[in-house]
């Protein structure tokens, strides 16, 4: 089945304490994304990918880290977690650059206390 | 600035009765649209996209219509059912580059009444 994946679904951790959430998607797609969803604020890019090694900011990247070292793979990096980045984040794969539908991983539910 | 948005933040219909969700945008250079589903606990889910050389696209069940005189962006679903309960979001395409960067609205909670 063609899917994007994402864990954990669930994380609560304490501020300053490192975490990935890892991403990855079996269909062969040049493009990956990552959001996240805050309420009353809709989805906000953080950072995309374009292809293996080619990674770029989107409109909220501070706080956060990615890698692309396999194309199926783009886990996103929380070097020192803080409050304000508990959110929902989505995890989205495309064909490739371009005009093209992009599918999502079915989120993950982070909370910093 | 620039945004993309939604008229109505929830539209209740009737079981069977058709639904217009509408978005307006504001970068006229933008040349993708998508509409997404998403239930909750889930991601979203693409429902149908129109490109901007286009002013109406079908789907099944569900059309979306393009009005770039005044930046607008509609999804009709007929014979709206209970599954179609979830919350709506469009999205345009601005970046110009091709690196298929979306722009996401809020969103339109949309509800079925049976």
């Amino acid at each position: 089945e063609a899917q994007v994946t994402q864990n954990p679904r669930y994380l609560i951790t304490v501020t300053g304490k490192k975490l990935t959430v890892t991403c990855s998607q079996n269909m062969n797609h040049e493009y990956m994304s990552w959001y996240r969803q805050d309420p009353g604020l809709g989805l906000r890019q953080i950072y995309y990918s374009m292809n293996v090694e080619v990674t770029d900011k989107g409109d909220v990247p501070e706080g956060y880290k990615v890698s692309r070292k396999e194309k199926r793979n783009f886990p996103l990096i929380l070097e020192s977690p803080s409050p304000n980045q508990t959110s929902l984040y989505f995890c989205a794969s495309s064909l490739k650059r371009g005009l093209y539908e992009q599918y999502f991983g079915p989120g993950t539910r982070l909370t910093v206390t | 600035g620039e945004s993309v948005g939604l008229h109505l933040p929830t539209l209740s219909v009737q079981e069977g009765d058709n639904s217009i969700i509408n978005c307006a945008y504001s970068n006229s250079a933008s040349d993708y649209f998508i509409w997404y589903k998403q239930e909750s606990g889930k991601g979203p889910q693409f429902i149908i996209d129109i490109r901007s050389n286009m002013d109406k696209r079908q789907g099944q069940r569900v059309t979306v219509l393009l009005n770039k005189t005044v930046k607008h962006l509609s999804l009709q679903i007929e014979a709206t059912q209970p599954g179609d309960s979830a919350v709506y979001f469009c999205a345009e395409n601005r970046d110009q580059t091709g690196a298929n960067n979306l722009f996401f609205g809020t969103g339109t909670r949309l509800t079925v009444i049976p």
